[in-house]
């Protein structure tokens, strides 16, 4: 069974805190995406990594950075926590091509105080 | 550029009835479409997918949708609605490079 795993269901942050989230998936995926979830806009892609050690920004990176040092594992980081980061954020995976399934994680809840 | 646009922010039904959850895409070639399921505080599961094969695609759980090129639309229907169907279903279409582009999201509300 595939699986996409993230390191925290729900995380409480302070403002101006460097906030990591991770993602891990067993499926060999070459392609690994972070997105936010909000009430009334969907998802948002923030970033993707087609690659290790690739990346490219989606359509709102402002604010946060990413790493994948490693083909299983696309990690997501806050630099400095602001309310507005507050968020439900999901990771997903796919293989190659553009028609691919993306496999997504069960989310994490994150809260900046 | 490639937009998704699902034109109802909420859809409520009666148990038993019809579900249609509607939804018309933008795409500048040939698209990948893709129904996503997230039921609350679960995950996003893909329910269906059409990639240029059969224009009538069908998905898990009774839903399927219907490609139609000439109104860029992309409906999920499903013929009887059950109690477990509420959940919120999101409108996908495959962007440029390897991003996918989703819709706001249609919560199906589901009555006995």
């Amino acid at each position: 069974d595939v699986k996409v795993t993230q390191s925290s269901r729900y995380l409480v942050k302070r403002t101006g805190e460097k906030v990591f989230l991770e993602c891990v998936q067993d499926m060999d995926h070459e392609n690994m995406f972070w997105y936010r979830q909000d009430p009334g806009l969907g998802l948002r892609l923030i970033y993707f990594s087609y690659d290790v050690k690739m990346k490219e920004k989606g359509d709102i990176p402002e604010g946060y950075s990413v790493s994948r040092e490693k083909k299983e594992r696309f990690s997501l980081i806050l630099e400095s926590a602001s309310t507005n980061q507050t968020s439900m954020y999901l990771c997903a995976s796919r293989t190659m091509g553009t028609s691919g399934e993306q496999f997504f994680g069960p989310g994490t809840r994150l809260t900046v105080l | 550029a490639q937009s998704v646009t699902q034109l109802d922010s909420h859809v409520s039904v009666s148990e038993g009835t019809p579900v249609l959850l509607r939804c018309n895409y933008s795409s500048s070639y040939s698209p990948s479409l893709f129904w996503y399921v997230q039921h609350p505080n679960k995950g996003l599961q893909l329910l269906l997918k059409y990639t240029s094969a059969a224009t009538l695609v069908k998905g898990i759980n009774g839903f399927e949708a219907e490609f139609k090129k000439s109104e860029t639309s992309f409906h999920l229907t499903k013929p009887s609605a059950h109690m477990s169907d509420a959940a919120e279903y999101f409108c996908v279409v495959s962007g440029a490079g390897t991003a996918l582009i989703f819709g706001k999201g249609t919560t199906l509300s589901v009555s006995s």
